[in-house]
């Protein structure tokens, strides 16, 4: 599985928007990018996930770069809520597991 | 619709115990997947199954642990004569057959098995 490169933390007030960046040089064609997050004391929850397009949801927007080979995770207005490791992955479309390779991911910190 | 549910939610063996936990995956969802998380450390895939098959055990130790997925039934994670380095969170997630959103996983909320 190609790698991600996350920076290990970051901070953030609440009610701003963040930016999450994640860095996959190594990337391939056939690889989806997805966002996990875990909130202390729970499993990883889904975030969103993209190809090449940007993309939105009821969460967050992914931003994808022409090139594929960064991306970053776009949390318009965050919450206290909203303090979690978020976790980038690169998952083969095509593969023939599926699993999720986790990384170190981003300690986001919201701060009051 | 229930999500993945996990039991025990916390489960305390002494050491040379043997530790059974359990995963009912999403309704509909024959796929699923074992992850571990040691303290302080990432999350680390351990076993994939589909039912009755174990379909990439590569992140399984070679000793002491099992799975299993039967026809009927939740899935079961099998840890025999625990030692206190098999102490940790243990997750479960599954995903529908492949074809429909199979690139989202759902996780269950974990056991936290504590070894004496």
């Amino acid at each position: 599985d190609a790698k991600t490169t996350q920076p290990n933390s970051m901070e953030s007030n609440e009610e701003e928007p963040v930016h999450l960046p994640c860095n996959h040089s190594t990337i391939s064609g056939t690889d989806y990018i997805h966002w996990y997050r875990q909130l202390p004391s729970q499993g990883p929850e889904y975030v969103i996930h993209g190809l090449t397009s940007n993309v939105n949801n009821r969460m967050a927007s992914l931003a994808i770069a022409e090139d594929r080979k960064s991306s970053t995770l776009i949390l318009h207005r965050a919450t206290l809520r909203d303090a979690a490791v978020y976790y980038c992955i690169l998952r083969d479309r095509i593969g023939n597991t599926g699993k999720l390779i986790f990384g170190q991911g981003t300690t986001l910190q919201v701060k009051p | 619709n229930a999500g993945v549910m996990q039991n025990p939610r916390h489960l305390v063996r002494r050491r040379g115990q043997e530790a059974r936990l359990r995963c009912s995956p999403v309704k509909g969802h024959s796929h699923v997947y074992w992850y571990r998380q040691l303290p302080e450390e990432g999350l680390k895939f351990m076993v994939y199954l589909q039912k009755e098959n174990i379909i990439d055990e590569s992140g399984m130790p070679k000793e002491r642990f099992s799975a299993e997925f039967p026809k009927e039934g939740p899935s079961i994670l099998r840890i025999q004569q625990v030692v206190r380095g098999d102490s940790a969170a243990y997750f479960c997630a599954s995903s529908p057959p492949r074809g429909r959103g199979r690139e989202k996983l759902f996780f269950g909320s974990g056991t936290q098995l504590s070894v004496l």
